[in-house]
């Protein structure tokens, strides 16, 4: 597996909650907590949201919130505000055997 | 207040050697636990580790690139130097470096440079 297993598109009204999947293995995302989400809204660079599966670095609102089960970690953002609308990507360390970092196929936001 | 930034050229003929250069501020190489990353992004698509550098000197790359890439650190620049190789059309992209943070693990990538985009083209 070369990447993360990510829907390509989400999207949700304003005030609504939305979910965005990420599927590894149980040599990545099954194993380790070294799980972390990215935002990134066009021609910038992204921004990290959640980090250690669910631990959110000072200054990111607590509408985003992290989980894990399994070999699936999830981003959930509620209240979604038009902000919101931008691509997501999860990241997660690998064991370092034959992939030690990788990156999801990125999910992108539409807020309606 | 941590800074990272890239630099070097925008435009690369293939088959030359690409260097660029990530200059940081707000934080040490010294300090245990703590690497720099690159981080590559074709235009339209995803997001791609590339390799790291820890503050030990410990090296890591990404298997699909591990012949080609070399990332070293000048600690008393305060900078982080990645070197490809014989690039090819297929490498252009935005080239980000970013700080990582290490917990038994490379755990997080906290802190980004704002990106150059590099156009491999004859």
């Amino acid at each position: 597996q070369s990447a993360l297993t990510q829907p390509a598109s989400v999207s949700g009204s304003p005030g609504q909650s939305v979910t965005i999947s990420c599927t590894g293995t149980s040599i990545d995302v099954g194993t380790y907590n070294h799980v972390s989400w990215y935002q990134q809204h066009p021609n910038k660079a992204p921004r990290l949201m959640i980090y250690e599966v669910y631990k959110r670095p000072s200054g990111v609102s607590s509408r985003f919130s992290g989980s894990k089960s399994g070999n699936t970690a999830s981003l959930t953002i509620s209240g979604l505000q038009a902000e919101d609308e931008a691509d997501y990507y999860c990241c997660s360390y690998a064991g370092g055997v034959t992939i030690y970092v990788m990156f999801g196929g990125g999910t992108k936001l539409t807020v309606l | 207040q941590i800074t990272l930034k890239e630099s070097g050229p925008t435009l690369v003929k293939p088959t030359q050697t690409l260097t660029l250069t990530c200059t940081f501020s707000g934080f040490s190489l010294r300090t245990t636990g703590v690497g720099v990353g690159w981080i590559r992004q074709p235009p339209g698509k995803a997001l791609e580790w590339l390799g790291i550098i820890y503050w030990d000197d410990d090296k890591r790359y990404s298997r699909s690139m591990k012949s080609r890439l070399t990332i070293t650190k000048d600690t008393s620049k305060n900078q982080v130097v990645l070197s490809m190789p014989d690039v090819d059309p297929v490498d252009t992209a935005a080239y980000y470096c970013a700080r990582v943070m290490w917990n038994g693990a490379p755990s997080y990538f906290d802190f980004w440079g704002q990106g150059i985009l590099v156009t491999v083209s004859s």
